[in-house]
């Protein structure tokens, strides 16, 4: 009964190439984000959205688009990807949003994107 | 912007013995202060948190210590054992109202538990 699902797991292609990355989560959350944990371990903040809406975009390239079809789904498109995209994208998601102080997030597996 | 670090980066300790990461925000609107623990190849899980009007917390091996006034939380983990390796990551919640609270993840330490 995963949480935080997100697919694929690995992910190899090519530079130039276009990749999507779902994610999908069950926990009736309000909240989902997209993070990038680079080579150094470092987990940077892309985006957050708000019940379908963007709420955090944090000065990611614009060949980076997220998408919400609805509060449970936040996919991410990359468009041209470069070499320095490679990393792990994780999915999260959390309830806390409005100054509700419970914000534990649940991250999904995450997505090993490696571009050659 | 938000400042978040972690100090040391890496800390290796042998088995028993305890480890102190020390986590340091510049936000005074922080308000809530997680640790999570990721180990090798596995998501980030939240391991402990703490809220702005406790100053400290335990549960079992573990605690956590709020110093708000010097803007600081550290994690404390007694009696070390190698499944505690891993990197740990601090989050204080940047409480900005509505729906922007901004979960931004410190800069991690790579604990190593000798056995």
């Amino acid at each position: 009964d995963t949480a935080v699902s997100q697919t694929p797991k690995y992910l190899v292609t090519q530079m130039g190439n276009d990749k999507s990355i779902k994610c999908e989560q069950n926990l009736g959350h309000d909240t989902m984000y997209w993070y990038k944990q680079d080579s150094k371990k470092f987990l940077k903040i892309m985006f957050s959205y708000n019940n379908k809406e963007l709420i955090i975009n944090e000065t990611v390239p614009n060949r980076f688009s997220p998408k919400s079809p609805d509060k449970a789904h936040l996919n991410l498109h990359i468009n041209s990807l470069e070499l320095g995209d490679s990393a792990v994208y994780f999915c999260a998601s959390s309830q806390g949003a409005g100054g509700v102080v419970n914000t534990e997030a649940f991250f999904g597996q995450g997505t090993r994107l490696t571009v050659v | 912007g938000e400042n978040v670090e972690q100090h040391p980066s890496t800390l290796s300790v042998q088995e028993g013995d305890s480890a102190v990461i020390k986590c340091t925000y510049s936000d005074s609107a922080s308000n809530y202060f997680p640790w999570y623990k990721q180990e090798l190849g596995k998501r980030p899980q939240l391991i402990i948190d703490i809220r702005s009007n406790v100053g400290e917390k335990k549960d079992q091996r573990i605690a956590v210590t709020l110093n708000k006034t010097a803007k600081h939380f550290s994690l404390h983990i007694t009696e070390t054992q190698p499944e505690d390796s891993a990197v740990y990551f601090c989050a204080p919640l940047h409480d900005y109202g509505g729906a922007t609270n901004k979960l931004i993840f410190g800069t991690g330490t790579l604990l190593a538990v000798q056995p």
